[in-house]
């Protein structure tokens, strides 16, 4: 069975340009999370979707951040400009539905830089 | 106020040797702690899972709540090279919608 999928693995680009990372979850998993990982820091909660639908965005630092989960399936994450803060690592995991054992399933991470 | 805390290290001990991670919380909502495992450029794996406060072992693996003082430990016992790793902890109150990560703790075993 193929694991949380994420592309691409590391991405630079420059301060006001734009970045989509993508995450495939496991067939099957109903939740799905955005997490960052900025160095040095804890790995801090941006957003949980529960098949297409948003059930908590409150982690999303601003409205440069635009998530979206395309029929319930893979999911995107667009930051439109990137500033240098956004660097990190962002990582996706997913669950399966209820009942959830609270087993989250991460990817590898997307390592972002912004110069 | 960081929601978890957790020494970031690093931890270097010899191989066999008992290892004592630990993490300390303030939301008293929460009901779910994990401890995750890192291995250098992967994502997190589950290491152990425990609902409120007690003890689970697994293996070499013991994971300890004291839900009353807002603390959470996880022995390793006979640690081993392959252990060494960046060891998360993480929690969520009942809901599962929002996990709270420590910084993690980075465990060197050396041989």
């Amino acid at each position: 069975e193929a694991g949380v999928t994420q592309f691409p693995s590391h991405s630079v680009i420059e301060k006001g340009q734009t970045v989509t990372l993508r995450c495939d979850p496991i067939s099957g998993h109903d939740n799905l999370y955005w997490y960052r990982r900025v160095m040095g820091k804890e790995i801090k909660f941006l957003l949980h979707f529960v098949k297409e639908s948003k059930q908590d965005e409150s982690g999303m630092p601003n409205n440069r951040f635009l998530a979206e989960r395309t029929g319930g399936t893979y999911s995107t994450l667009k930051v439109q400009p990137a500033e240098l803060e956004d660097s990190g690592v962002y990582f996706c995991a997913s669950s399966p539905p209820s009942p959830n054992t609270g087993e989250l399933f991460f990817g590898e991470g997307s390592r972002l830089t912004v110069l | 106020q960081k929601e978890v805390e957790q020494d970031p290290g690093p931890l270097s001990v010899p191989e066999g040797a008992i290892v004592s991670l630990n993490c300390t919380y303030s939301n008293s909502a929460f009901q779910y702690f994990m401890w995750y495992r890192q291995y250098s450029r992967k994502g997190p794996e589950l290491l152990m899972y425990t609902y409120s406060s007690g003890n689970k072992e697994d293996g070499r693996f013991t994971a300890q709540v004291d839900k009353s003082s807002k603390y959470i430990s996880l022995f390793i016992r006979d640690s081993q090279p392959s252990d060494s790793a960046t060891y998360l902890c993480a929690m969520s109150a009942s809901n599962f919608n929002k996990f709270y990560f420590g910084s993690g703790t980075k465990l060197n075993v050396k041989p």
